[in-house]
């Protein structure tokens, strides 16, 4: 099993400071990697997939990159909309693995 | 627009079988793979099962196979799971999700709004 592994796992941020998301694979993902966003009592929402895909719907902001093993999140400027819990997962590999989660929140 | 509409959730008792349901709707549902993320409370998001496009192919964590049994039904659009031998650790909301593509490969793109299932005497 490919285990997904998040830091830091809460992140404090004032709002329109940049915030950096990490993501690490056990073992190479290749770019089947997807970011989603949940929200307080909503299910989550596709933000990125392919590692740097943004879904439709999210503003440029939001940004992905990496491949293999190692995967950033950057929002550069966070809105009041963006405090949330942020989940990887990659679909390289069978079972599907979900990172425990970062947690965005106000500074 | 896409819509999944989970439903069947609800209190039951630990050894004792439920069967979720999620109507799918705004979309070629017998095109696409299905699955099914639960999340415990106050915990993170976990992957349960997926059924391929034509429903002939399932994929299932260790720590469901044998319990969990995904099914859908493409004329009715809608996908449903069937739980047995419950206990306590199954307690979490369930999501239904759509899949990218037909054989449960890719990225999961929409999401249903989930069911609680709460597994108690």
């Amino acid at each position: 099993e490919i285990v997904m592994t998040q830091s830091p796992a809460i992140l404090s941020v004032s709002p329109g400071e940049r915030a950096t998301l990490s993501c690490r694979a056990s073992q190479s993902v290749n770019s089947y990697l997807a970011w989603y966003q949940q929200k307080p009592g909503q299910a989550p929402t596709l933000l990125i997939y392919g590692a740097s895909t943004r879904a439709t719907g999210f503003p440029a902001r939001f940004s992905g990159s990496g491949s293999g093993t190692e995967f950033t999140l950057t929002i550069s400027s966070l809105q009041s909309e963006d405090f949330a819990v942020y989940y990887c997962q990659q679909y390289n590999d069978w079972p599907r693995t979900f990172g425990q989660g970062t947690k965005v929140e106000i500074k | 627009q896409v819509q999944l509409v989970e439903s069947g959730g609800g209190v039951v008792q630990p050894g004792r079988s439920l069967r979720l349901s999620c109507a799918a709707s705004g979309f070629a549902f017998s095109a696409y793979a299905m699955h099914w993320v639960r999340q415990a409370p106050g915990k993170g998001l976990q992957w349960v099962a997926t059924i391929s496009s034509d429903g002939n192919k399932g994929y299932y964590p260790d720590s469901v196979k044998g319990q969990f049994s995904i099914s859908r039904d493409n004329s009715k659009n809608t996908l449903s799971l069937q739980m047995s031998s419950l206990r306590a650790e199954d307690t979490a909301v369930y999501y239904c999700a759509k899949g990218q593509y037909y054989d449960g490969s890719g990225h999961f793109d929409y999401w249903g709004q989930g069911t609680l299932v709460t597994v108690s005497t």
